[in-house]
């Protein structure tokens, strides 16, 4: 079982430059969610999707786009990457249903470097 | 802007001692959540306590929550190396989110 996966697991970009970042769930969980961690300000939400077909912005969603390809998947694309969103990505997926609780799972994150 | 922030920032303490760190928030929420992360990992969750609980027991961690002072508390008892790590605390509005604080390093010290 192999949870979240995410990849890829480091990129090197330069500025201007656009990637896009999966990330795949193998719990049939119906909410996924993209995090960035930057050194002593924890998680911040960018965008998540409660459900297979919807998507909604998180707390710091400017300079980037996320498609929910499906159930499984959901990827966070960078348009034009500036060196401010040199971070570390983190993918997460959960059940909110299951007695109305909403434990994420956690992917081990894409390190990104933008130039 | 983050719900929860927690106290102390950073804690060292020696293997077999207790490890206590403290979670505040803001606004109303249905449960509270307490996870680990390793060094270069993601995170894993550790516990959740509902808004209507005060208390609660997953091993060598205890949980506390007081709904009146907005706080939290998560209390790991007789540390090892092995728990050295990054603690975050995370609010659920039931909104689909989780708002995450900034952690707490904590080093055990051998």
């Amino acid at each position: 079982n192999a949870g979240v996966t995410q990849t890829p697991k480091f990129q090197v970009l330069k500025t201007g430059q656009s990637m896009t970042l999966q990330c795949a769930q193998d719990m049939n969980h119906n909410s996924m969610y993209w995090y960035r961690q930057d050194p002593g300000m924890g998680l911040r939400l960018i965008y998540y999707s409660a459900s297979e077909g919807t998507t909604d912005k998180g707390e710091v969603p400017n300079g980037y786009n996320v498609s929910r390809l499906n159930k499984r998947e959901f990827s966070l694309r960078l348009e034009s990457a500036a060196p401010s969103q040199t971070s570390v990505y983190f993918c997460a997926s959960s059940d909110p249903s299951q007695g109305a609780k909403n434990i994420q799972y956690f992917g081990a994150g894409t390190r990104l470097s933008v130039l | 802007s983050q719900q929860g922030e927690e106290d102390p920032q950073a804690l060292s303490i020696q293997e077999g001692e207790n490890a206590t760190m403290n979670c505040s928030y803001k606004t109303s929420i249905n449960n509270l959540q307490w996870y680990r992360q390793n060094s270069g990992r993601g995170l894993v969750h550790l516990i959740l306590i509902r808004s209507n609980e005060r208390e609660k027991h997953s091993g060598r961690l205890r949980v506390t929550l007081d709904t009146s002072k907005k706080s939290s508390s998560l209390l790991i008892t007789a540390s090892r190396a092995a728990d050295t790590a990054s603690y975050f605390c995370a609010t659920d509005g039931n909104d689909y989110k989780l708002s995450f604080g900034a952690g707490t390093t904590v080093t055990v010290r051998a």
